[in-house]
């Protein structure tokens, strides 16, 4: 079965500290990987994007990796400020034989980040 | 361009009666998905289309769902005889194929708000 987790839950730090939140998927055949931001009651606020033939993608102090072979993802935040609080989730889209695979993402259950001042 | 819109954006209906939802998509982007979100958990995949063709749908969407995309534009998603376990945030989606939309696309999904449903 196709699934995505994502460790830890919950995480509280305190203002600019960098921090690392994971992703792990259990089949390496995806197409590609989407990070996303949701905050309370929100939609979702796509952050960075990494295909199955990239490494890794950076968009400001945000920096995802993607590792296929141990099927894991990370989101890198540097300097986290309050603004950074929200839910983090991470999806993937599965390849398909042969073709381009851009179907339906799976979603992790998120993590909740919180950074206090 | 304006981006994903839904409507409405809240919901509140007694069980038993029919709800609507509608879902724009960005303009020039062919691929339009519905989830569906419960508190605490990540978004849960109902449907897809390309243009006007629905090309799958999950389990989770019962015979009481129905979307449709009849002019490959907007979606509607329909729930007949509402239960209080479709109490949910419906999500609306969309995206294009490679050369789908008006140049080559990388396949990224954009969310709209979302619409909250509350049935009592």
């Amino acid at each position: 079965k196709q699934e995505v987790t994502q460790i830890p839950a919950a995480l509280s730090v305190p203002e600019g500290e960098n921090l690392v939140l994971n992703c792990s998927f259990t089949d390496s055949a995806i197409y590609n990987l989407q990070w996303f931001r949701q905050d309370p009651g929100k939609g979702l606020t796509s952050l960075l994007l990494i295909q199955s033939s990239q490494r890794e993608q950076t968009s400001g102090r945000l920096n995802a990796s993607l590792d296929k072979s141990s099927g894991r993802s990370t989101l890198y935040i540097a300097a986290s400020q309050p603004g950074d609080s929200a839910t983090y989730l991470c999806a993937v889209r599965w390849g398909v034989a042969g073709g381009t695979s851009y179907g339906k993402l799976t979603f992790g259950q998120g993590t909740i980040l919180t950074v206090h001042p | 361009d304006t981006g994903v819109s839904q409507d409405p954006r809240h919901k509140i209906t007694k069980r038993g009666q029919n709800v609507t939802f509608r879902c724009d998509p960005i303009s020039e982007h062919n691929r339009l998905y519905w989830y569906r979100q419960t508190l605490g958990q990540g978004p849960e995949f109902l449907t897809y289309f390309q243009n006007e063709a629905q090309l799958e749908k999950s389990r989770l969407l019962s015979d009481r769902f129905s979307a449709e995309r009849p002019k490959g534009s907007f979606s509607t998603l329909e729930i007949q005889r509402t239960e209080q376990g479709d109490s949910a945030m419906y999500l609306c989606a969309s995206s294009s194929t490679p050369y789908g939309g008006r140049g080559p696309s990388t396949g990224e999904l954009f969310f709209g708000e979302g619409s909250r449903l509350t049935v009592l």
